[in-house]
């Protein structure tokens, strides 16, 4: 079975400035896919980056990135420039490829990190 | 259109009552799927439509019972519910059943409460 761990329970920032949550994973899988959604007060789930596995380039989404280290089984989101919006918890989640290819949505998420962005 | 519409946002129910929660994408999307997320914990999968059709059920008690009766809308009726199933209840959507290449959009959530 798949466990996704985030050992920051709660973290603070002030506004503009840069903030990493941290995100580990075990399983026995090569192939598999990392998310982080944010989920704001209003309940909302939003996707906010996805990585492939099998890509060693980390991926970016604007003022968000991710370092992938594969070996460690480690997932960090980087938020760069922090807004009082981004103001959330923050999942990191884990998904991966049922025989024939899908995964019908199955995600494993971590329990979370509140970030909360000060001005 | 990229909303998942959930109705009602809030309801609060007796044990005894029969109730449904509503889902509805008008984005073409052939996938569904209701999660339910217990306060300050993650959201766990309870039930997957493909193509309208059942295709996963997560070990869900038959007090829960999912009804897709036609590719937009997605139904979750409730009976004799338990104290316990106070929750928020999340529906999504992707475009086809979801390869991890498929974005899921979530709704706001029904958040229960059994009284």
């Amino acid at each position: 079975a798949q466990t996704v761990t985030q050992s920051q329970p709660e973290m603070s920032v002030q506004e503009a400035e840069t903030v990493t949550l941290s995100c580990t994973y075990d399983t026995s899988e090569s192939n598999y896919y990392l998310f982080w959604y944010k989920q704001p007060p209003s309940r909302q789930m939003i996707l906010v980056i996805r990585q492939e596995a099998y890509k060693q380039q980390n991926a970016t989404e604007n003022r968000f990135s991710v370092n992938f280290q594969k070996a460690a089984k480690s997932f960090s989101l980087k938020i760069s420039d922090s807004q009082l919006g981004d103001t959330a918890m923050y999942f990191c989640a884990f998904m991966k490829p049922l025989a024939g290819g899908t995964s019908y949505g199955k995600l494993t998420f971590g329990q979370g990190t509140i970030l909360t962005v000060h001005p | 259109d990229t909303e998942v519409t959930q109705t009602p946002k809030h309801l609060v129910m007796g044990m005894t009552n029969k109730k449904s929660l509503k889902c509805e994408q008008h984005m073409g999307h052939r996938a569904m799927y209701w999660y339910k997320q217990k306060a300050k914990k993650p959201p766990e999968l309870m039930f997957v439509y493909s193509y309208e059709k059942l295709s996963i059920n997560e070990s869900v008690p038959s007090r829960f019972s999912p009804e897709c009766p036609n590719s937009s809308l997605l139904n979750l009726h409730l009976h004799a519910l338990q104290p316990e199933d106070s929750a928020l209840y999340l529906c999504a959507s992707s475009l086809r059943p979801a390869g991890p290449q498929e974005k899921l959009f979530f709704g706001s959530g029904t958040q229960l409460s059994v009284l």
